[in-house]
């Protein structure tokens, strides 16, 4: 069974477009995140969000939106998208509360602007 | 802020060999944690190892040991007899502990190439 399942795993889309990428998990964690892979490889937390309530919101560009419309699902979506958004987009879940746990994550979604 | 560097970039061994990859970080915090992960060409990041700050022993698992030296703030991964299912992306990552802003600060990676 995964653990943190993404879907899609690859999304090729026209400058301008809107899109959303959604992520499940069914490890019973409180805390789900995104975080974004860039070109040279460097990873860097976008959002988190521990039971629904968005808790790290870092320097994102009101253009990305996340939705936890609860807490296995943390969906985001993404306004009039440029080229400089193309990289990997990953969720991750953990735990927070007692018996705190790493981070888990998914199989990431390669998103390519052209 | 806490910041975390691998200054290895590219790394090369041949199997059934040791590799120890590098990793120091900045922080003024007591309690931490550190963690090593692995993403394969897959794509997949897979948790290799982790270390609470507040341990003083070393983590182990298997093939993979860390040397945790906590005054001079770094945090090596030693891969003992090394297969080529280890070739991958290593990162070393960073994070809090448990004060609410829970997000991993991760280094910028080292390639590890193991060849036959």
């Amino acid at each position: 069974d995964t653990a943190v399942s993404q879907t899609p795993k690859y999304l090729v889309t026209q400058m301008g477009n809107d899109k959303s990428i959604k992520c499940e998990q069914n490890l019973g964690h409180d805390t789900m995140y995104w975080y974004k892979q860039d070109s040279k490889k460097f990873l860097k937390i976008m959002f988190s969000y521990n039971n629904k309530e968005l808790i790290i919101n870092e320097t994102v560009p009101n253009r990305f939106s996340p939705k936890s419309p609860d807490k296995a699902h943390l969906n985001l979506h993404i306004n009039s998208l440029e080229l400089g958004d193309s990289a990997v987009y990953f969720c991750a879940s953990s735990l927070r509360g007692q018996g705190f746990t790493e981070a888990f994550f998914g199989q990431g979604t390669r998103l390519t602007v052209v | 802020a806490q910041t975390v560097t691998q200054s290895q970039p590219e790394m090369s061994v041949q199997e059934a060999e040791t590799v120890t990859l590098s990793c120091t970080y900045d922080t003024s915090e007591n309690n931490y944690y550190l963690f090593w992960y692995k993403q394969p060409p897959s794509r997949q990041m897979i948790l290799v190892i982790r270390q609470e700050a507040y341990k003083q022993q070393n983590a182990t698992e298997n093939r993979f040991s860390v040397n945790f030296q906590k005054a001079a703030k770094s945090f090596s991964l030693k891969i003992s007899d090394s297969q080529l299912g280890d070739t991958a992306m290593y990162f070393c990552a960073f994070m809090k502990h448990r004060t609410g802003t829970d997000k991993l600060i991760f280094g910028t990676g080292t390639r590890l190439q193991v060849f036959p």
